[in-house]
Formats: structure tokens, C-alpha cells, sequence
């Protein structure tokens, strides 16, 4: 079946360390997609990338980043310049043009030990 | 940037009750999708809804585009409905904007 898929599901990181959260999606999109959600709030944009080798910062990208080297993958690192990475992590895909529907996988939830 | 704003924020309601979400934006769209997360932080697609209206079950959706806003209605409402609605609308820039979602919470 078609989907998109991230791992791990829980992750926990010791303060100083960069960790990095697997997307990869079977649905062809060209757009893929980051968001964080901190308790009993909305999704905020972390980073976004329309076409391989090619990204772009959202709201929140500090302390991020990304790598889109194939269309089926859009890995996340969370380095330790990021303060706060204690959040739940969506990955989301949509194909051209822009606005279509998007698709989100199951999240991963990561915690600072 | 677009905002979007939902109402209520919470809302909690006896199983087999009707309830209706609203979602206003503040520009023109040219597509709209409502989610709804379950406690176990999925987000599933209910509908995807530029304008008119679509139903899918005991749950219906109607974008009102020119009058800038969109409402989900859930009939007969089951403890499986509860959990966090999102609506949300794509920027000028290609970023999809969400609202910050209403809580729904369905008594037995």
C-alpha cells in the first residue's frame, strides 16, 4: 500500500547530541514536508522541499535541517543547537501543484533524556 | 501571511449528539483540508474541500470560499470522534497554514 513512513516512533536524545528522523513516502510526491507539535497545539512548519535537492526554511527552522537527496526520502535532523526538541514530529507529502492534499505519516515523538 | 482561525477551541458533547466546527481564513484560497487527529497523534484526512460541499458518512464538510470560511459537521457523534480537528489552507508561498484545531471530546 501507498503511504509514508517514519521511524522511529518514540526517540530519546541526551542533551548535546543531533539525532535524525526517517520520512520516506511510496506515493511519487514531489513535495515533502516537517512540522513539529508541541502539546495541545497546532503543527508548525520546520522545513519543506518541492524537488529533489532543494529545500526551504519554514517558521521554525532553527536548530534543523534537512536533506532531500531522493524523491522518496526527507530525512530530519534535530542537532543540539536546538533547545527544546522535546515535541512530536509529522512528516507529510502532497504531489503538484502546490495546495494539493496532503498525506501525513504516523509521527515520531521525541524526548530529552 | 494568511491566518485561520477555528471555533470553538473545545467542545465536549454527549455520544449520539451534532456538532458543527468552523474554520475562517483570512484570505482567498484555492483548496482547503480538514483533519482530524486521534489520541494517538494521527492525522487523517477527512476532507479536501475548495468550495461546495462533500459528505463522507456521518460527516460532511461546505467551504463557503467567497465568504472565506469552511464548516465540518459530525452527526451522531461516537467516542471514536474525539480528538483534535484541523482545517487547514495553503500561503501565497506554497506553505500550508493550520489553525490551531478544536478539541472534541464525546461522553458514552
Amino acid at each position: 500500500d501507498g503511504g509514508i513512513t517514519q521511524s522511529p516512533k518514540y526517540l530519546f536524545r541526551k542533551e548535546g547530541q543531533n539525532v535524525t528522523l526517517s520520512c520516506e513516502q511510496n506515493l511519487n510526491h514531489d513535495a515533502m514536508y516537517w512540522y513539529r507539535q508541541d502539546p495541545g497545539q497546532g503543527l508548525r512548519l520546520i522545513y519543506y522541499s518541492q524537488i529533489v535537492n532543494d529545500f526551504q526554511k519554514g517558521d521554525i527552522a532553527e536548530g534543523y535541517s534537512v536533506s532531500r537527496e531522493k524523491k522518496e526520502s526527507f530525512p530530519l535532523t534535530v542537532t543540539s543547537a536546538q533547545k527544546n526538541p522535546t515535541a512530536f514530529y509529522l512528516c507529510a507529502s502532497s504531489s503538484h501543484p502546490p495546495g494539493q492534499p496532503q498525506h501525513f505519516g504516523d509521527g515520531t515523538r521525541l524526548s530529552i533524556l | 501571511g494568511i491566518q485561520v482561525e477555528q471555533s470553538p477551541p473545545d467542545l465536549i458533547l454527549q455520544e449520539g449528539a451534532n456538532s458543527t466546527l468552523r474554520c475562517n481564513f483570512s484570505d482567498s484560497v484555492n483548496n482547503l483540508q480538514w483533519f482530524h487527529q486521534n489520541p494517538w497523534g494521527q492525522l487523517i484526512n477527512l476532507f479536501y474541500i475548495p468550495s461546495g460541499t462533500k459528505q463522507n458518512g456521518r460527516l460532511s464538510a461546505t467551504t463557503v470560499a467567497t465568504e472565506r470560511y469552511s464548516l465540518l459537521y459530525i452527526s451522531s457523534s461516537q467516542t471514536t470522534d474525539s480528538g483534535v480537528y484541523f482545517c487547514a489552507v495553503p500561503n501565497r508561498d506554497d506553505k500550508i497554514i493550520f489553525g490551531k484545531g478544536t478539541r472534541l471530546h464525546i461522553l458514552p
